[in-house]
């Protein structure tokens, strides 16, 4: 297997806002993560690709001003959201591939779940 | 377009049951990935299976079974002899062979009883 942390697993903080997170892989390098919001009771929507070294890939519909991410190096994304409002709480789960057999597979951190007051 | 589809939104057996969860997934690319995935209600997603699209072999894992079919583009997981532990939210995932985005299906919630 492989390990994926995120940091923090929870935060509340209050509207208007900016949090960050935290996603590390911590036995393997990852040159793309993924960042994922899950709101309660449904499936894992894929937001964004986290790129190290190069600009984020946002998902159709999603703002990159608000979830900035950074790709900072082989071992760390970070994703902000900017500004939080009420309706930005949600369950943020990032993963990332480490190759094995021939190909990737996608392993997920813990998540974090946010609370916007 | 790709797209996944796990029609049982929710499970309920007794332990020691046997339950199949059901996946059925689409696709034009002729290499691709299929997933399953656990997510316990702690929220952390465990990885539990890999399969490729040229390995039509079925795998056991213990208590666990996955049966691939491409005839009908179906990838279900069975758990014999189920036990409360294994109370979550299982989903499926697809990934083509360009790319590694998964695409998940809605998940299915298995609620074994004591």
């Amino acid at each position: 297997g492989a390990v994926v942390s995120q940091h923090p697993s929870r935060v509340i903080c209050k509207s208007g806002t900016s949090v960050k997170i935290e996603c590390r892989s911590l036995d393997f390098q990852a040159t793309t993560m993924f960042w994922y919001r899950q709101f309660p009771k449904q499936s894992l929507m894929l937001m964004a690709t986290s790129n190290e070294g190069s600009k984020a890939t946002y998902e159709q519909g999603v703002e990159k001003d608000k979830f900035l991410i950074n790709h900072a190096s082989l071992t760390l994304s970070t994703l902000t959201v900017t500004s939080a409002h009420p309706e930005d709480s949600s369950f943020y789960i990032c993963s990332a591939p480490k190759r094995d057999r021939g190909t990737d597979t996608q392993y997920f951190g813990p998540g974090t779940r946010l609370t916007v007051l | 377009a790709q797209k996944v589809t796990q029609a049982q939104t929710e499970i309920s057996v007794v332990e020691k049951e046997d339950v199949t969860l059901d996946c059925v997934y689409e696709t034009r690319d002729t290499t691709y990935y299929l997933f399953w995935y656990k997510q316990p209600p702690s929220g952390e997603l465990v990885f539990l299976i890999r399969r490729n699209s040229f390995d039509e072999q079925n795998e056991i894992s213990g208590r666990y079974s996955w049966n691939f079919q491409k005839s009908t583009s179906s990838f279900n997981f069975t758990i014999t002899a189920s036990q409360v532990v294994d109370s979550a939210v299982y989903f499926c995932a697809l990934r083509g062979g360009a790319t590694n985005k998964l695409i998940f299906g809605t998940g299915t919630l298995l609620a074994v009883q004591p």
